[in-house]
């Protein structure tokens, strides 16, 4: 069974700090992965995608891959509390449980 | 270009009914998912299909689930008969052939209350 992890949440940071999301996975061979925000009673939608080793900066987000050790992270500096939402990690096409991030002000 | 519709948005029916679920995807995406999200059990995946052929439905929960596309532009997700473990959010979701970085396209979901 291919799974992803989350780390469970909830998190909660204070408004301007930086929020660390992370995630492993099971299967060696996966070839891309997401992170997606999810609001509530909203859909996923797409935040960044990384699929090489290292980090990927995009504004305030950057994305972090180890495929050595089957682990993806998202940092969100400077963080606001309109980041307030479930963070889900999706491993090619499966996803994790989600992590709840609320940023307080 | 509009983008994965699915409907209906809401739907309460009775134990034992059947349901219907349906989708439309993204003009020109060739994969099409069904996702089933619950506090529980998080966002599973269902069912996939590339190209109108269903390519890996073992996520499916139990024979009473079936799914179909018929055409590139649609899609429905049967339950017969429904039971009131089925709540939950369905999502339909689509993307295009690619490389990796393909990510999927979701629509606003189905939320379904099986009494």
């Amino acid at each position: 069974q291919k799974e992803v992890e989350q780390n469970s949440g909830p998190l909660s940071v204070p408004e301007g700090a930086i929020a660390s999301l992370n995630c492993t996975y099971s299967d060696r061979g996966s070839q891309s992965f997401f992170w997606y925000r999810q609001y509530s009673g909203k859909s996923p939608e797409l935040i960044m995608f990384i699929y090489s080793n290292g980090d990927k900066e995009d504004g305030r987000f950057t994305a972090q891959l180890n495929k050595a050790s089957q682990y993806v992270s998202l940092l969100i500096r400077d963080s606001q509390p309109s980041d307030s939402a479930t963070y889900l990690c999706a491993v090619d096409m499966r996803f994790g449980a989600g992590t709840r991030l609320t940023v307080k002000p | 270009d509009a983008g994965v519709i699915q409907s209906p948005r809401h739907e309460v029916t009775e134990m034992g009914q059947e349901v219907t679920l349906r989708c439309k995807p993204i003009s020109g995406h060739d994969y099409l998912f069904w996702y089933r999200q619950t506090m529980m059990r998080g966002l599973e995946l269902l069912i996939y299909f590339n190209n109108n052929v269903p390519i890996d439905d073992s996520g499916m929960p139990e024979d009473r689930f079936s799914a179909k596309m018929p055409n590139a532009s649609f899609s429905t997700l049967k339950i017969q008969p429904s039971e009131p473990r089925d709540s939950a959010v369905y999502f339909c979701a689509s993307r295009r052939t690619g490389g990796y970085n393909q990510p999927q396209h979701f629509g606003d979901g189905t939320r379904l209350s099986i009494l």
